[in-house]
C-alpha cells in the first residue's frame, strides 16, 4: 500500500518563527489533507490539497503531485499551533476509500 | 451541523468486559470510517463503510472487533471481550467527498 512519511518527526519553535513541515508519499494520490491535532486530541481539517498550492490566514500548503510531496507552511507561529501535524492521502482513482495518515509532526511552540 | 458525534467520551473498563463505542456521522455524509490512535501506531484505519456498506476492513485487528453500520446515521465498533492493548483512542470520521471530518474521539482504558 502507499507509504507517507512526515519530517522533521519533532519541532521546537520560538513564538512569531515560521516553519515548513513536509509529507513525502510513495504513490501517485487523488486526495490530500493536512491535519491538526491540538493538545487536547482533537483533530481539525486545514486543507484538502492533491495539488496545487492554498493559502489560509498564517497557514499555506503546497502540493507537487508530480513529485510525490506536500509542505504545510506555518507563519509567524503562535502558542496555539502547537500539537500534531499529520498529512493523510488516499492513492487510486476512486473518489471514496481510505486516507493513509503518516506518524505527524510534533511542534511546540515556546511564548 | 453538530459535527461527528461520538460516545462515550471516556470509558475505562476490565479485561473481558464488552465495549461498545457509538458514532453519529455528519448528517448527508455518505462514508463513515473508524479509526484507532495509539502512540506506538499512530493512526490507524480500522474498517470505512460507503452508503453503510463495509468497504474495507482489513485494518480490524482481530475477531474481538466488529463493527456495523445499521442505518446512515448511526454507527457501532464493539471490541469483545476487551484486552489491555486495546486501550487507544477510537475515531469516528465521516465525508461526502473528499474531505473528511472526525469526532473528538472515545478514549478507552482497558485494565
Amino acid at each position: 500500500g502507499i507509504q507517507v512519511e512526515q519530517s522533521p518527526p519533532d519541532l521546537i519553535l520560538q513564538e512569531g518563527a515560521n516553519s515548513t513541515l513536509r509529507c513525502n508519499f510513495s504513490d501517485s494520490v487523488n486526495n490530500l489533507q493536512w491535519f491538526h491535532q491540538n493538545p487536547w486530541g482533537q483533530l481539525i481539517n486545514l486543507f484538502y490539497i492533491p495539488s496545487g498550492t492554498k493559502q489560509n490566514g498564517r497557514l499555506s500548503a503546497t502540493t507537487v503531485a508530480t513529485e510525490r510531496y506536500s509542505l504545510l507552511y506555518i507563519s509567524s507561529s503562535q502558542t496555539t499551533d502547537s500539537g500534531v501535524y499529520f498529512c493523510a492521502v488516499r492513492g487510486g482513482s476512486s473518489n471514496t476509500g481510505k486516507l493513509i495518515f503518516g506518524q505527524g509532526t510534533t511542534l511546540q511552540v515556546k511564548p | 451541523d453538530a459535527g461527528v458525534i461520538q460516545s462515550p467520551r471516556h470509558e475505562v473498563t476490565e479485561m473481558g468486559q464488552e465495549v461498545t463505542l457509538r458514532c453519529k456521522p455528519i448528517s448527508g455524509h455518505n462514508s463513515l470510517f473508524w479509526y484507532r490512535q495509539t502512540m506506538m501506531r499512530g493512526l490507524e484505519l480500522l474498517i470505512y463503510f460507503n452508503n453503510n456498506v463495509p468497504i474495507d476492513d482489513s485494518g480490524m485487528p482481530e475477531d474481538r472487533f466488529s463493527a456495523k453500520m445499521p442505518n446512515a446515521s448511526f454507527s457501532t465498533l464493539k471490541i469483545q471481550p476487551s484486552e489491555p492493548r486495546d486501550s487507544a483512542v477510537y475515531f469516528c470520521a465521516s465525508s461526502q467527498g473528499n474531505t473528511i471530518y472526525f469526532g473528538e474521539g472515545s478514549w478507552l482504558t482497558v485494565v
